[in-house]
């Protein structure tokens, strides 16, 4: 079965610091990895996606994440924080062919403060 | 317009009153979902439909139920309502391998009183 674990339920950063927001998964299979973000109030937009290409995945608004099979990891970094990265993150984890499913983590709440 | 419209929006109602929320989606995909978001759980897997005739229960099914009234439109409904099935409701809809991603509506925050 598949699972998903975010360390961290809460992060908060200085604006210009690193944003690191981690992400470990669990598949008998080969995964198909997401991060979405999600603003107050707002619905889900997704972030980036691996989909076993290259293991260096860029993203929107100057996110992306490292693939790792030994680690079983999908961290989402981003160089330099800005406020209006304030939000909550949701990793996500799903599988190639029959039922299968997006499973989320629990969420990681940035917070970036000045 | 949106490619998924949830309705309604916000919606606070009584305990034991029979309440659906509505899903509507424009990206012509087969596949639909429901999903319940909680502080601190992430989201949560109510029901699912592969097709217009294929609809599965996810992991948290019991006290909802679902009509899929064409592929375009997937409706979650609670039979009778408890206060802790307050929370916000998703509706997202993928292509019909499922790997690319979901696309969410804005959520429906309904509150049981």
């Amino acid at each position: 079965a598949q699972s998903v674990t975010q360390l961290g339920s809460h992060v908060s950063v200085s604006e210009g610091a690193l944003v690191l927001l981690r992400c470990n998964y669990s598949s008998s299979v080969p995964p198909y990895l997401f991060w979405y973000v999600q603003y107050p109030n707002q619905g889900l937009q997704l972030l980036l996606k691996y989909t076993s290409a290259a293991t260096l995945v860029k993203g929107i608004n100057g996110f992306e994440a490292e693939f790792k099979k030994s680690e079983t990891s999908f961290h989402l970094t981003k160089p330099s924080a800005h406020m209006s990265d304030a939000a909550e993150y949701f990793c996500a984890v799903t599988f190639s062919g029959g039922y299968n499913k997006l499973i989320f983590g629990a969420g990681t709440r940035l917070a970036v403060h000045p | 317009d949106a490619d998924v419209t949830q309705t309604p929006r916000n919606r606070i109602t009584k305990t034991g009153k029979r309440i659906m929320l509505e899903c509507s989606q424009t990206k012509g995909h087969d596949r639909m979902y429901w999903y319940r978001q909680d502080p601190g759980l992430g989201l949560r897997l109510i029901y699912y439909s592969f097709d217009v005739k294929d609809i599965n229960k996810g992991e948290i099914s019991d006290g909802y139920s679902v009509s899929r009234q064409a592929q375009a439109k997937f409706s979650l409904s609670l039979e009778s309502a408890i206060p802790n099935q307050t929370a916000l409701y998703f509706c997202a809809t993928s292509d019909s391998t499922g790997t690319y991603g979901y696309t969410f509506g804005s959520g429906t925050r309904l509150t049981v009183v």
